[in-house]
């Protein structure tokens, strides 16, 4: 099936820094990428959809100023987290998606432990 | 009320016996049905599309009730390794958003 790949892993760091985190789907071009955040014992939330060559759509209640989204190619999204403050520490999830309509799949990245101390 | 809805769980199952559960959807004019597996601290994996006749892989079969709005999943000779929280995803067309359920846990016991 189709690869996403989605790096780093995880990330500590120290309140008030930004962190980037890439989302690539490595064999196929997505034209539409998603970025959602999970908090233990809780579902996926989506917070915003990257779409290739413009600007992204955020989910009512997420901050566009705090989460920026570039999605400037057809197989790279990122996601920053500026200013980051322990109550963001969560795991950040990307998908990509493949095909349209009937024939739409979803492939989710490893997903990005953030902890911020 | 959520776009889509499922029943948290936990399911606690023994090896080899049968489960069920199933995920409601509010968006009748959806069109894309997808079951996924999460491992805790994971990323959520395809398990099965739900075609509209239902369809089966393995031990695994997917139904769909358009008239009540539901698809359901059932696990035959449930396994060990079948422990994981399913979610449920519809795609809403023209939308262009796919809607998660908050998943179902399911937990196996020898």
């Amino acid at each position: 099936g189709a690869v996403v790949s989605q790096h780093p892993s995880w990330v500590i760091c120290k309140s008030g820094t930004s962190v980037k985190i890439e989302c690539r789907s490595l064999d196929f071009q997505a034209t539409t990428m998603f970025w959602y955040r999970q908090f233990p014992k809780q579902s996926l939330m989506l917070m915003a959809t990257s779409n290739e060559g413009s600007k992204a759509t955020y989910e009512q209640g997420v901050e566009k100023d705090k989460f920026l989204i570039n999605h400037a190619s057809l197989t790279l999204s990122t996601l920053t987290v500026t200013s980051a403050h322990p109550e963001d520490s969560s795991f950040y999830i990307c998908s990509a998606r493949q095909g349209a309509g009937t024939n739409e799949k979803l492939f989710f990245g490893s997903g990005t432990q953030l902890s911020v101390l | 009320r959520k776009e889509v809805e499922q029943d948290p769980g936990p399911f606690n199952v023994p090896e080899g016996a049968t489960v069920a559960f199933n995920c409601t959807y509010s968006n009748s004019a959806s069109q894309s049905f997808f079951w996924y597996r999460q491992d805790c601290r994971k990323e959520p994996k395809l398990l099965m599309s739900v075609y509209s006749s239902g369809n089966e892989d393995g031990r695994f079969t997917a139904q769909l009730n358009r008239a009540s709005q539901y698809i359901s999943l059932l696990i035959r000779d449930s396994k060990l390794s079948d422990s994981a929280t399913y979610l449920c995803v519809v795609n809403e067309m023209g939308w262009g958003k796919l809607q998660f359920g908050a998943g179902t846990q399911v937990v196996v016991t020898p």
